[in-house]
């Protein structure tokens, strides 16, 4: 099957610094790929949908000003994690699909100090 | 919008019995219902999934019947192994592949040897 990675696999940051995280689609190309956030013993809840080229559409209840999301290439989207606080501690998954079904990066655990 | 509900949360069974587990969704558009095993710290995994225009599905010792009636389809694993242990999300979406997957809250199961 298809291979998307993430980068980092994990970080640390302090509160009110900003934190990047990669979503690479290594062996195909992704106009769409999704952003995922997944708390301890929860589901994963979709966060934004990133687009190719264009802005990115957000779920109901997810600041997009905090949240930034660029998908600059076919095969890269980036999600940035502003003003980080530890309420943003979580694990960040992304997925990418084609035409059969959606592939999950291994996730970054983001803990906020 | 889509709204999926999985039953139990919980799951424990013995070695070599079955497992069931159910979900039901809320958008009759929905046609595309995938089935991710998840273990601890790791990407959800595909293990099976069922497009709307079939009933029912097995591969090996998994099966997924979906009932489009009723808006509802379960995850069936029998002969039970202690490596079938994770926790397992169904989820919903309109169309397979890049369109955004709803999650259910996931079901943590739990063979005793």
């Amino acid at each position: 099957g298809a291979v998307v990675s993430q980068h980092p696999s994990w970080v640390i940051c302090k509160s009110g610094t900003s934190v990047k995280i990669e979503c690479r689609s290594l062996d195909f190309q992704a106009t769409t790929m999704f952003w995922y956030r997944q708390f301890p013993k929860q589901s994963l809840m979709l966060m934004a949908t990133s687009n190719e080229g264009s802005k990115a559409t957000y779920e109901q209840g997810v600041e997009k000003d905090k949240f930034l999301i660029n998908h600059a290439s076919l095969t890269l989207s980036t999600l940035t994690v502003t003003s980080a606080h530890p309420e943003d501690s979580s694990f960040y998954i992304c997925s990418a699909g084609d035409a059969t079904e959606q592939y999950f990066g291994p996730g970054t655990r983001l803990t906020v100090t | 919008g889509e709204n999926v509900e999985q039953h139990p949360s919980t799951l424990s069974v013995q070695e070599g019995d079955s497992a069931v587990i159910k979900c039901t969704y809320s958008d009759s558009a929905s046609n595309y219902f995938p089935w991710y095993k998840q273990e601890l710290g790791k990407r959800p995994q595909l293990i099976i999934d069922i497009r709307s225009n079939v009933g029912e599905k097995k591969d090996q010792r998994i099966a997924v019947t979906l009932n489009k009636t009723a808006k509802h389809f379960s995850l069936h694993i029998t002969e039970t192994q202690p490596e079938d242990s994770a926790v397992y999300f169904c989820a919903a979406a309109l169309i397979q592949g890049a369109q955004k997957l709803v999650f259910g809250q996931g079901t943590r199961l739990t063979i005793n040897p």
